[in-house]
């Protein structure tokens, strides 16, 4: 696609279900990070994919977080057993590759009640 | 790991006014950016610069690599450049975006 493209937009779920957030990287992206930003605060670092390479986990908060690139294309971010303190916007960036420019998608907005 | 500091952290601007805001990191990088996040919450890319001067409209903005700064002009602001305004760049391997602490802009009528 054009950009990178987030789905849903908004999720708002009970406390201690699972969602899945899906991002669409920009087509031939090599590169694919998470974050996420709670209210009033800054870009947390979740998750980054290069590749076919082993995906740099370090900003997982905890195991209840996962998540996966599948064909070297696509990726899921799953929160297992949602918290409240969960709720906040989660971006996904994509990047060409060679430490070029970052592109992020719309975001989706995780409310968690 | 490399830190980046941005200034002001917060602006209040009449529209119509001019501004400088200034991103600073202790360390070289060689891929910085701009972001400009509106009142939505949508990160859009403004410059990418490593280094030298680039013009888009009402924005430019300059990356003096070798003094570790970069500046982000707005001139003739309008209502709509209100937003946070955050500079960033990739850490040598390309494993984290990492992120300044950005500016709080409030452009007024």
């Amino acid at each position: 696609g054009a950009g990178v493209s987030q789905s849903p937009s908004n999720k708002v779920t009970e406390k201690g279900k699972d969602v899945e957030l899906r991002c669409d990287p920009i087509s031939g992206h090599t590169a694919l990070y998470w974050y996420r930003q709670s209210l009033g605060q800054g870009l947390e670092f979740l998750i980054y994919f290069q590749g076919n390479s082993a995906p740099d986990k370090s900003g997982l908060p905890s195991d209840r977080f996962s998540a996966e690139r599948t064909g070297g294309s696509v990726s899921t971010l799953t929160i297992q057993r949602t918290q409240q303190e969960d709720s906040a916007v989660y971006l996904c960036a994509s990047v060409r590759g060679g430490n070029t420019e970052a592109f992020f998608g719309q975001g989706t907005r995780l409310t968690v009640v | 790991g490399i830190q980046v500091e941005q200034s002001p952290p917060d602006l209040i601007l009449q529209e119509g006014a001019n501004s400088t805001l200034r991103c600073n990191f202790s360390d070289s990088v060689n891929n910085l950016q701009w972001f400009h996040q509106n009142p939505w919450g949508q990160l859009i890319n403004l410059f990418y610069i490593p280094s030298g001067t680039k013009q888009n409209g009402r924005l430019s903005a300059t990356t003096v690599a070798t003094e570790r700064y970069s500046l982000l002009y707005i001139s003739s602001s309008q209502t709509t450049d209100s937003g946070v305004y955050f500079c960033a760049f990739l850490t040598g391997g390309g494993n984290k975006l990492t992120f300044g602490t950005g500016t709080q802009l409030k452009v007024e009528l």
